[in-house]
């Protein structure tokens, strides 16, 4: 299977914890993207990666996150001190360059995180 | 601030009949649209987009319309399946990387 993979696919940790999410995109795209899905809401965007280049962070995420890719392959999100409103979906997509025509992202199954 | 809004979080639909799902809008800037679909412990998985040019696009048994000045669009899905029962999200793609996504209808295709 050559879509995006993540990993772990549930974490469970106490409040307090740092936790540490993987995500291995689509092999040939250089974007990749972190967004946060919490019960009955659409994913939320939290950040991207352009190659090994964080280009932009949303608001969402506060300085207890650090997001990292740093060859520009697979990428890592890390929560320090996780709080119990962390606990969400945490989703990662790959895409190809926006500049191409048709610039989809590919999801992967989620890391989903709770929070004690 | 919900800009891009699904105001149905669930629709039942015989199978065989059509399935048509809404998405508004808030933002007239707003230039490309996707419908993903989501099962149960998957990913969402794209469906179909729609560029601001078009006003129509189809792919198989689904089709998506868009209404710029009414700022909506709604997917059809034709004939409906029970395979096609999911969550469905509605995205804007107001810039070149991040998606806007609606809070999505859960559609039941009923056999």
């Amino acid at each position: 299977d050559t879509g995006v993979s993540q990993d772990p696919r549930h974490k469970i940790t106490k409040r307090g914890q740092n936790v540490t999410f993987r995500c291995d995109p689509i092999s040939e795209h250089n974007r990749l993207y972190w967004y946060r899905q919490t019960l009955g809401q659409g994913p939320e965007f939290l950040t991207y990666f352009q190659n090994e280049a964080q280009l932009e962070k949303s608001r969402l995420l506060s300085d207890r996150f650090s997001a990292e890719r740093p060859k520009g392959s697979f990428s890592t999100l890390e929560i320090q001190r996780t709080e119990q409103g962390d606990s969400a979906m945490y989703l990662c997509a790959s895409s190809l360059d926006w500049s191409l025509a048709k610039n989809i992202q590919y999801f992967g199954a989620g890391t989903r995180l709770s929070v004690l | 601030d919900q800009q891009v809004k699904q105001n149905s979080p669930s629709l039942s639909v015989q199978e065989g009949r059509i399935s048509i799902l809404n998405c508004d809008y808030t933002n007239s800037m707003f230039d490309y649209f996707l419908w993903y679909k989501k099962y149960p412990a998957e990913g969402p998985t794209f469906l179909i987009s729609i560029s601001s040019i078009k006003d129509k696009n189809e792919d198989g048994r689904f089709t998506v319309f868009l209404n710029k000045s009414a700022k909506h669009l709604s997917l059809h899905i034709v004939p409906s399946q029970p395979g096609d029962s999911a969550v469905y999200f509605c995205a804007a793609a107001p810039g070149t990387y991040k998606y806007i996504f609606g809070t999505g209808t859960r559609l039941k295709v009923l056999a």
